[in-house]
């Protein structure tokens, strides 16, 4: 079946830090992939998203890059704020016509002043 | 405009009672999914709707569970003689009708079966 692991969290970073979290999937085909992120009391936001190899997602200066050849999604920021703070989600959808998400774990993401 | 909404925030019951959970979706959105998520984990599939009718229910755990979305709009979660292990929170998702439409998720409603 299809399944997505996260590196593993807490993270702590500094502010100005450069982010990395790992993502790697299970799925036959070509799924769509995406990060979505969940602020403290808020619920879950899409935060950007790949739909097929190759693709680079971008949003609030987070990027992925969406590689088939190491089925690997990976999260990257080259400077972290503390309103990054938050946990990050990296989920999977498969090709054809089913539309359910799958997630990872999760990780959560704490920037220090 | 308007999100999705949920309700209620929290619902608190005993084990072996029946609850209810709501979700209004976004206007228009013909797509509606829910999940739940325990703690510490991703958000996990249970159904996804298209219109009134269930697409998709086999991530639902058992026949305790049941969801129904009778005008194709406001969906209903409800929950059996409720477990402890029943605890977690429920998320609900709406979408437009395409496949590769973004869902867009409510706050959640957190279940707490004592």
């Amino acid at each position: 079946g299809n399944s997505v692991t996260q590196m593993e969290g807490p993270v702590t970073l500094s502010e100005e830090a450069f982010l990395t979290i790992n993502c790697t999937y299970t799925a036959t085909g070509y799924p769509s992939l995406f990060w979505y992120v969940q602020y403290p009391g808020e619920g879950l936001q899409l935060l950007l998203k790949a739909t097929k190899a190759d693709d680079k997602g971008s949003n609030k200066g987070f990027e992925a890059t969406y590689r088939k050849e190491t089925t690997s999604f990976h999260l990257e920021k080259g400077s972290v704020q503390v309103s990054d703070s938050a946990v990050y989600f990296c989920a999977l959808k498969p090709s054809g016509s089913a539309r359910q998400l799958t997630f990872g774990s999760g990780t959560q993401l704490t920037v220090l002043p | 405009g308007a999100g999705v909404s949920q309700t209620p925030s929290n619902k608190v019951t005993e084990k072996g009672k029946y609850v209810e959970l709501r979700c209004d979706p976004i206007s228009g959105h013909t797509a509606l999914y829910w999940y739940r998520q325990s703690l510490g984990q991703g958000p996990e599939f249970l159904i996804y709707f298209q219109g009134t009718g269930a697409a998709d229910d086999s991530g639902l755990p058992n026949d305790r569970f049941f969801a129904v979305r009778p005008e194709g709009s406001v969906s209903t979660l409800k929950i059996q003689r409720t477990e402890r292990g029943d605890s977690a929170v429920y998320l609900c998702a709406s979408a437009g009708q395409g496949a590769t439409d973004t869902q867009y998720f409510g706050p959640g409603t957190r279940l707490t079966v004592l």
